[in-house]
């Protein structure tokens, strides 16, 4: 099973650039893809994207024009930068492995990040 | 974007019963897409149920999962006490809004 855990600031401020970070153990980048989602405090999941070590990325369309992701296969690393955050952007962020067919067979523990001035 | 409607809402039953959960997509979706998470309080998701009826790796055969076109179903045959949580459907890259099984 591989693991995941997410880094990154827990407080950003409005109109600045949230970045995270999910750190791959137990197997290797170069597999699968590698997704992020995220959930606000007492509401559903909403998915942001996927990557593949490979390059191709696939982001939710609502989201798309604020997201970047990346992969650094030499520290088995992803990445999520999401850009212009406003209060609505605040939520546990989780990262995650897609087992195929989109289906997220392994989840990193979340981070809370709030977006705050 | 696919809509996905969970129903209902909330689930109020009692440990030992049979809990059916409902996850209608506003098209009609691919079988091969649609996944079942199980989430409770404080924790991440784990997913249950992949390919609409496949359990995941290490998950109770006291989960199912059926459905094809726009409906699908999630069923518990007999709640245990730690199946009381939320629980999302995925197809794509949307997920529905959950149902949440509580103790009646």
């Amino acid at each position: 099973q591989v693991q995941l855990q997410e880094s990154g600031p827990g407080l950003v401020k409005p109109s600045e650039t949230l970045s995270l970070t999910c750190t791959v153990s137990g197997g290797s980048i170069n597999n699968y893809y590698w997704t992020w989602i995220r959930q606000p405090a007492g509401k559903g999941l909403e998915y942001i994207g996927r990557i593949s070590a490979s390059g191709p990325t696939n982001y939710n369309p609502s989201l798309k024009s604020r997201v970047t992701m990346s992969v650094d296969t030499s520290k088995n690393q992803f990445s999520l930068k999401l850009s212009s955050v406003t209060a609505a952007d605040t939520a546990v962020y989780y990262c995650a492995r897609e087992a195929g067919d989109y289906a997220l067979v392994d989840w990193g523990q979340g981070s809370l990040v709030t977006v705050s001035s | 974007e696919i809509v996905l409607t969970q129903s209902p809402g909330t689930l109020s039953l009692s440990p030992g019963e049979r809990a059916t959960l409902s996850c209608r997509a506003s098209q009609s979706v691919s079988s091969s897409y649609l996944a079942w998470y199980q989430q409770k309080s404080g924790q991440a998701p784990r997913l249950l149920i992949y390919g609409a009826s496949n359990r995941a790796t290490g998950i109770p055969d006291r989960f199912s999962g059926g459905g094809s076109g726009t409906d699908f179903t999630l069923t518990i045959s007999r709640l245990e006490p730690e199946d009381f949580a939320v629980y999302y459907c995925q197809q794509y890259r949307t997920f529905g809004g959950g149902t949440k099984v509580e103790i009646k």
